[in-house]
């Protein structure tokens, strides 16, 4: 089983500053099989990155994913209020696992 | 694009088993793999296993293997994941989430049902 780590657990930033978000993997990914979702209290997850830099239908562009074999980032460039939410990364190279996740909230 | 619907909240005795339906409309049943992810409470994402309804074949995490079961009835198109044995920890959100059929392999998962809450006590 692939093992995701996500850091850093908590980021605390202002609206209008850039979020980089790290997700690491106890081996390599196959194909860069990773995906990156945002979830928001009381609410289902959301794709935003599949395959570690496509952008899934109807994200802005101000998110961005990169990376390959165990080092990937998820960036938001500026963020927007509604953007303070919990981000997950998640392998599909093999059975799926998902990383514990980092909080981004409001500094 | 194909949506999810669940099935309403759970209240379980401990041992006893719950069956969660995730309904599927929009979309070509067939064209997609179903799988469950768990929540607990202020706690991470856990897939459990999958089903790919145009084989019959469903897949399982390791951790739940003999304890959960995945079924699929093409004709309404509905997912279905029974979990048995339960106990205090399997407290959780369960979600569906479809992806795109490509053989064995696996997929991103897009979209999501609105979640199930099961909870377990005695």
């Amino acid at each position: 089983e692939i093992v995701l780590t996500q850091s850093p657990a908590t980021l605390s930033l202002s609206p209008g500053e850039r979020a980089t978000l790290s997700c690491g993997a106890s081996q390599s990914v196959s194909s860069s099989y990773l995906a990156w979702y945002q979830q928001k209290p009381g609410l289902a997850p959301r794709l935003l990155i599949y395959d570690a830099s496509s952008r899934a239908t109807g994200i802005p562009d101000r998110f961005s994913g990169s990376g390959s074999g165990t080092d990937f980032t998820l960036t938001i460039s500026r963020l927007e209020p509604e953007d303070f939410a919990v981000y997950y990364c998640q392998q599909y190279g093999s059975s799926p696992t998902f990383g514990p996740g980092t909080k981004v909230d409001i500094k | 694009q194909v949506q999810l619907v669940q099935s309403g909240a759970e209240v379980k005795k401990p041992g006893s088993s719950v069956k969660v339906s995730c309904k599927a409309s929009g979309g070509t049943f067939s064209s997609y793999t179903i799988s469950w992810v768990r929540q607990a409470p202020g706690q991470g994402l856990e897939w459990m296993g999958r089903i790919i309804p145009i084989l019959g074949i469903a897949n399982y995490a390791q951790k739940f293997q003999g304890r959960v079961t995945i079924t699929a009835d093409k004709s309404t198109s509905t997912a279905y994941m029974e979990l048995s044995s339960l106990r205090s920890e399997d407290t959780a959100v369960y979600y569906c989430a479809s992806s795109l059929y490509s053989g064995y392999a696996y997929n991103w998962f897009d979209p999501w049902g609105q979640g199930t809450l099961v909870t377990v006590s005695s």
